[in-house]
């Protein structure tokens, strides 16, 4: 059964810094590695997705990568601004033709100005 | 494109009531999805489905069913509300591209059952 988790759950650091977010899963043999930006009281905003057959993919300050061997996959934002604050999510899309994504907990970051 | 529209944003049942979370997606996406979200666990799978006229379990099925008559419309239906079931519910679609996948999902529905 795939897990998937997030690690630190909760994240606070003064505007400006570079960092990392970590996500792990169990299985390898994921389809693709999705990371999701949640505000409070709202739905999820895909981020990045990265193909099992990429190593890393990017969006302006983003930069998300996947290790499939090593079951790994982080999400490094540079120089973050207050307005990065927010839960961040992984979800894992399984080996079947199913559109099901595991999810990790999150991880809530805080960027203090 | 309205993407993927959940109705209502807000519910309040009481325990024993059923009720239907509506979904639909102009997408032409042929995977839906829905999940539960609640503090400390995370997104859970309901039920999803493959494609018009079909469904199938996901990790937390219990006291939900699905029904998907159309490639845009996937509702889910509480049989009979349990406080338990209070939560706020997510509808995604996706597609298959390239052999990978990418999901786009709703705003919420947040229930409460008193």
């Amino acid at each position: 059964k795939q897990e998937v988790t997030q690690i630190p759950a909760a994240l606070s650091v003064p505007e400006g810094e570079n960092l990392v977010l970590n996500c792990s899963f169990t299985d390898s043999a994921i389809y693709n590695l999705q990371w999701f930006r949640q505000d409070p009281g709202k739905g999820l905003t895909s981020l990045l997705l990265i193909q099992s057959s990429q190593r890393e993919q990017t969006s302006g300050r983003l930069n998300a990568s996947l290790d499939k061997s090593s079951g790994r996959s982080t999400l490094y934002i540079a120089a973050s601004q207050p307005g990065d604050s927010a839960t961040y999510l992984c979800a894992a899309h399984g080996s079947s033709n199913t559109g099901k994504l595991i999810f990790g907990q999150g991880t809530t970051l805080q960027v203090k100005p | 494109n309205a993407g993927v529209t959940q109705t209502p944003k807000f519910q309040v049942l009481k325990t024993g009531q059923s009720m239907t979370l509506q979904c639909a997606q102009d997408m032409n996406h042929e995977y839906m999805s829905w999940y539960r979200q609640d503090p400390g666990m995370g997104l859970r799978l309901i039920h999803y489905s493959v494609g018009a006229g079909i469904t199938d379990q996901g990790e937390v099925p219990n006291g939900y069913n699905v029904s998907r008559s159309t490639t845009e419309d996937f509702p889910l239906r509480l049989l009979s509300a349990a406080p338990s079931q209070t939560s706020v519910y997510f509808c995604a679609s996706s597609y298959s591209d390239r052999g990978g996948f990418d999901a786009f999902f709703g705003q919420g529905t947040r229930l409460t059952v008193v």
